[in-house]
């Protein structure tokens, strides 16, 4: 599984975009790029998953460049509910294997 | 929108007890999974189940921990003797067919308090 490294923390105000850099070097060619969020106290929740280019979603952005070895979720104007930790996970994601590591993620906060 | 429940929310148990974690995955879903998160560290796998056997366990699911498909929509966690440091909470998960192994549903979670 490749290694993945995300900043611990970051900070913003309601009503900014919010982007948050994945780095994951030796990601691998059948790898997938995967963000997670999770609320305090609450289960992980997925929020998108992309190999490459941009995907978009309800909740979220996610920009991959053409090496691969970085991604970038976007959360467009956020609010205090975004409030929470963000995962990055790289796996095969269409491979038989099981379990998702996580990492310490980014813990974000959101000021009014 | 369909949903992983998990039941009870919170339970407290005295040290040595038995205790089973109930999860109903969602109904379509063949992979099922248990992970734990000790306050203020990160989410650890313990388990995952397929066909109806384990797949796949980590370090930390020792022989005081099993899994059980009971019946068709129920995935339970059994600790036999809980430890102190057994308190968590534990979040089951679930995958459909089709689903990348990184696409996984997660329920709410159980606390578990150990005293």
């Amino acid at each position: 599984l490749a290694k993945t490294t995300q900043p611990i923390s970051m900070d913003s105000y309601e009503g900014q975009e919010v982007n948050i850099t994945c780095s994951h070097n030796n990601i691998a060619t059948n790898d997938y790029i995967t963000w997670y969020q999770q609320f305090p106290s609450q289960g992980p929740r997925f929020i998108i998953q992309g190999y490459k280019t941009k995907v978009t979603n309800e909740v979220a952005s996610l920009f991959i460049p053409a090496d691969r070895k970085s991604s970038t979720l976007s959360l467009p104007r956020v609010s205090l509910s975004d409030t929470a930790v963000y995962y990055c996970l790289v796996g095969e994601g269409y491979s038989s294997a099981s379990k998702i590591i996580f990492g310490s993620g980014t813990r974000l906060s959101i000021r009014p | 929108e369909p949903e992983v429940t998990q039941t009870p929310s919170h339970q407290v148990t005295q040290m040595g007890q038995e205790v089973i974690l109930r999860c109903v995955p969602i109904s379509n879903h063949l992979y099922f999974y248990w992970y734990r998160q000790i306050l203020g560290q990160k989410v650890e796998f313990l388990v995952s189940f397929y066909n109806n056997e384990i797949s796949e366990k980590s370090e930390i699911f020792d022989d005081q921990f099993s899994v059980e498909r009971p019946d068709g929509s129920n995935f339970t966690l059994k600790i036999r003797s809980t430890k102190l440091e057994d308190s968590a909470m534990y979040f089951c998960a679930s995958r459909g067919i089709g689903e990348g192994a990184d696409t996984q549903y997660f329920g709410p979670g159980t606390r578990l308090t150990v005293l």
